[in-house]
């Protein structure tokens, strides 16, 4: 079992729906980030969040340590907003990211 | 710029081949990471710098693979004896690490994509 699941793998949703993925990992963290990756690769980050809620704009992530489980949520979604999430957690006492396998997202207008 | 920057952004190769991709942090950068995602998944860690210190090699990263960063800048990822499964993107991150905050954010290059045919 990975150490870090997201859900869905895929979504396809309607512009302007509200949009929730899911993390849950199976070990002590220090912190836990969100990150979007568009075609082409490269990685931008989101959050990074070690307990409560970070609002960005029309994201919001929030983190439950005591259930190890994260949501990203994208309110009033837009096609631009289709890309590959990706959460991704620094093991406590580690130095490196693991990352779940991401949720490909699709907004269509 | 001042970002991650990643060269070549694309290679193609022969299986056999050596090749070799560059990795420019963030400049005050100290601490420099690389990655390798293959095709639907999310990255794995490979191996990270501490200035020009390597301190953690993933057991995924075999003995054709050597990285190095030898005057705590930029990186180079070299990878011998290429086979058709090392095909991925290779991400090099970076990261400011050492003062008081907990943890620290990691800024991703855009990768370089490598083809083994």
């Amino acid at each position: 079992k990975n150490e870090v699941e997201q859900s869905p793998q895929n979504l396809t949703a309607q512009e302007g729906e509200f949009i929730t993925i899911n993390c849950s990992y199976s070990v002590g963290i220090s912190a836990l980030h969100w990150l979007q990756q568009h075609p082409g690769g490269g990685i931008v980050s989101l959050f990074m969040l070690s307990s409560g809620k970070k609002k960005h704009g029309r994201l919001i992530a929030t983190i439950n340590i005591q259930e190890k489980h994260s949501s990203l949520h994208i309110t009033a979604s837009h096609p631009r907003d289709s890309a590959v999430y990706i959460c991704a957690v620094r093991v406590q006492g580690a130095q490196k990211l693991v990352f779940g396998q991401g949720t490909r997202l699709t907004i269509n207008p | 710029d001042t970002g991650v920057s990643q060269n070549p952004r694309h290679k193609i190769t022969k299986r056999g081949q050596n090749v070799t991709f560059r990795c420019d942090p963030i400049s005050e950068h100290n601490r420099l990471y690389w990655y390798r995602q293959t095709l639907g998944q999310g990255p794995e860690f490979l191996t990270y710098f501490q200035n020009e210190a390597q301190l953690e090699k993933s057991r995924l990263l075999s003995d054709r693979f050597s990285a190095e960063r030898p005057k705590g800048s930029f990186s180079t990822l070299e990878i011998q004896r290429t086979e058709q499964g090392d095909s991925a993107m290779y991400l090099c991150a970076s990261s400011l690490e050492g003062g008081l905050a907990v943890v620290y954010e990691q800024y991703f290059g855009p990768g370089t994509r490598l083809t083994v045919t």
